[in-house]
Parts: structure tokens; C-alpha cells; sequence
């Protein structure tokens, strides 16, 4: 197990909604990267924040962002959610912006009817 | 788009085999990881090769790099139950990591 959670584990929406998940990175780590997972699909990145700042993004709308905060957790919010929004949502935390090892939380399962 | 491909996309192995999966991906690379996925939840990563590196070992893992090819190949040898799982091969970028499909190992006792 790495030392990085995510909260909550399971989430049923409705499109239209709005939803935010929450990644706590791994002590000492000051980056966290999310992606996206669809079933059968390898993760997707959607994007990565670096001391609190936006470090690169994906092909992902606008409608999905970010945050990071001091202690270098971070939230990541999906407005108007669609029916494709439905995937596993994972964190991952590295030690630097660079594309290094990555230490992946156990995801949050996103449903969207 | 993702950058990596997988081959097999699933395979099926008697325990104490060994898995052979080969990775493909379009552009040139920095380093190549491979990560196991357990039944939908988190990944693990399980060894970094960099682009000058030809070949590198950790315990019963052997992966292989061939940056000509454009490609990468996972050797777990003498498999056990609990290797059953999806493993993915990524390339990575100045920060982001890009996955392919995957393979789906499945190993029978």
C-alpha cells in the first residue's frame, strides 16, 4: 500500500451534477497527478499540480479542474457531469513535477445515471 | 490518445510459468515504467527503465527496452496466484505519465 488515500471510495451522481474527490498525497511528495480510468482502458491523464500550481494538463474540458493546497493534497472537481464522465478516478503523488515513479491511490469510483 | 500498447491484451498461465507482454508506444521516450493494477483499484509501480538502459531486473520481473522498436517487454517468471492482475506499460513525459490498454494476466493453480 502506498501512503496516498483518496476519499470518498464509491460515488453515484446524475448528469448534470457536480462532484469533488480528494487525493492526500504520500508525506514529502509535492506533486499529484489525476487520471482518469475507464473499464477495460489504461489510466487517461487529466492533470498535474506542482506547489499549488497547474504543471500540465491533458485533453480533458475545462469542466474537470483542480486544486492543491499548502499541505499539497489535492481536490479534483467535475462540473456538469455527462454519463461518459463514469470511470475509476485515481491520484497519484511524486516526489517532483518530473515524470517519475508515481505512487497511485486507490481511486474513487465515479458512477454517473 | 494513449501512447502505449499492450500485447497480448489477456493472457492465461499455469502457475510456475512464466508471463511474457510486450509494450509498444509511438514516440521517443525518457524512461518506460511498468504498474499492476489489482481487480480495478489502485496501481503499483513495479520498475523504471530509461531510454539508455537495454535491460533491467527486479526479483522475478526482466524488462526489456529496445528504443530502435519502440518497445518494451515485462518477463514474470515463475508466476504465482497472486501475480494475477492487469499490468500496464506507461512512457513518461516531463509530467505525465501515458498508459496503454493494458495485458489482463490471469494465473491458474
Amino acid at each position: 500500500e502506498t501512503g496516498v488515500t483518496q476519499s470518498p471510495t464509491h460515488l453515484i451522481k446524475t448528469r448534470g451534477q457536480q462532484v469533488t474527490l480528494r487525493c492526500s498525497s504520500q508525506s514529502g511528495h509535492n506533486t499529484v497527478s489525476w487520471y482518469q480510468q475507464a473499464l477495460g482502458q489504461g489510466p487517461q491523464f487529466i492533470f498535474q499540480y506542482y506547489r499549488e500550481e497547474e504543471n500540465g494538463r491533458g485533453n480533458f474540458p475545462p469542466r474537470f479542474s483542480g486544486l492543491q493546497f499548502p499541505n499539497y493534497s489535492s481536490e479534483l472537481n467535475v462540473n456538469a457531469l455527462e454519463l461518459d464522465d463514469s470511470a475509476l478516478y485515481l491520484c497519484a503523488s511524486s516526489l517532483s513535477a518530473g515524470g517519475r515513479e508515481q505512487y497511485f491511490g486507490p481511486g474513487t469510483r465515479l458512477t454517473v445515471t | 490518445s494513449q501512447q502505449g500498447e499492450e500485447d497480448p491484451q489477456a493472457l492465461s498461465i499455469q502457475e510456475g510459468e512464466n508471463a511474457t507482454m510486450n509494450c509498444s508506444y509511438k514516440t521517443s521516450i525518457n524512461n518506460l515504467q511498468w504498474y499492476r493494477q489489482n481487480s480495478g483499484r489502485g496501481l503499483v509501480h513495479l520498475i523504471l527503465i530509461r531510454s539508455n538502459e537495454r535491460e533491467k531486473h527486479s526479483g522475478r520481473l526482466r524488462v526489456t527496452l529496445d528504443t530502435s522498436k519502440k518497445s518494451s517487454s515485462l518477463l514474470i517468471t515463475a508466476s504465482r496466484a497472486a501475480d494475477t492482475a492487469s499490468y500496464f506499460c506507461a512512457t513518461d513525459d516531463d509530467y505525465k505519465l501515458s498508459f496503454g490498454a493494458g495485458t489482463t494476466v490471469t494465473v491458474r493453480a
